[in-house]
């Protein structure tokens, strides 16, 4: 089975500082996504990465960024957290392309807060 | 910026009852539909998906049923259980072109099936 492996459960942070989220998959899967979950607003993503050193905006990246050195590791920075990115922060790993043999494969999440 | 509406936000049917989610999209360049289940503590998990070639799929109790012209797909759940309580995600993607792996999630349904 994919294993999608997300480094904390819990984060607690303060404002200004800079947040580091980890995420790590087992399956060589090309791509790799950010989303956060907020109720109401259901998934919505920060950024992907469908090669190593490469990566595209997704519909929220304004105060993220992110870093992929190797395959199999995806990360999430706050540059200067703010209590507005309290979340639940989800990553996805997946094979190249979208269908029926490639559904995105979901860690745990991270619940994170900004106090 | 491309949608995908799902409703109802939450649902409480019993036991044996015939939960139906439903979701409706804008761009016409879609053409793979699944639907995400997420149990509490836990990341979405894929449970069923569709390509628009097919008005309907079955996987166990579990059905999608699909209308092209109507730009709408819905999830139906045969006899539920209790065990089926979860957040229930529908999504979209288009896999022409070089986005083919981006995901537009609807915002969610909360199902709860009482015993």
């Amino acid at each position: 089975d994919v294993k999608v492996t997300q480094s904390s459960r819990y984060l607690v942070k303060r404002t200004g500082e800079k947040v580091f989220l980890e995420c790590v998959q087992d399956m060589d899967h090309e791509n790799m996504f950010w989303y956060r979950q907020d109720p109401g607003l259901g998934l919505r993503l920060i950024y992907f990465s469908y090669d190593v050193k490469m990566k595209e905006k997704g519909d929220i990246p304004e105060g993220y960024s992110v870093s992929r050195e190797k395959k199999e590791r995806f990360s999430l920075i706050l540059e200067s957290a703010s209590t507005n990115q309290t979340s639940m922060y989800l990553c996805a790993s997946s094979l190249l392309g979208q269908g029926f043999d490639q559904p995105q494969h979901f860690g745990d999440g991270t619940r994170l807060s900004i106090l | 910026q491309q949608q995908v509406k799902q409703s109802p936000q939450s649902l409480i049917v019993q036991k044996g009852g015939i939960p139906i989610i439903n979701c409706a999209y804008e761009n016409t360049a879609f053409d793979y539909f699944p639907w995400y289940q997420q149990f509490p503590g836990k990341g979405p998990a894929l449970l069923i998906a569709i390509r628009p070639d097919v008005s309907e799929k079955k996987e166990g109790r579990f059905t999608i049923s699909f209308n092209k012209s109507a730009k709408q797909f819905s999830l139906h759940i045969m006899d539920s259980q209790p065990g089926d309580s979860a957040t229930y995600f529908c999504a979209a993607s288009s896999t022409l072109g070089g986005s083919n792996y981006k995901l537009t999630f609807g915002k969610g349904t909360l199902l709860t099936v009482n015993p």
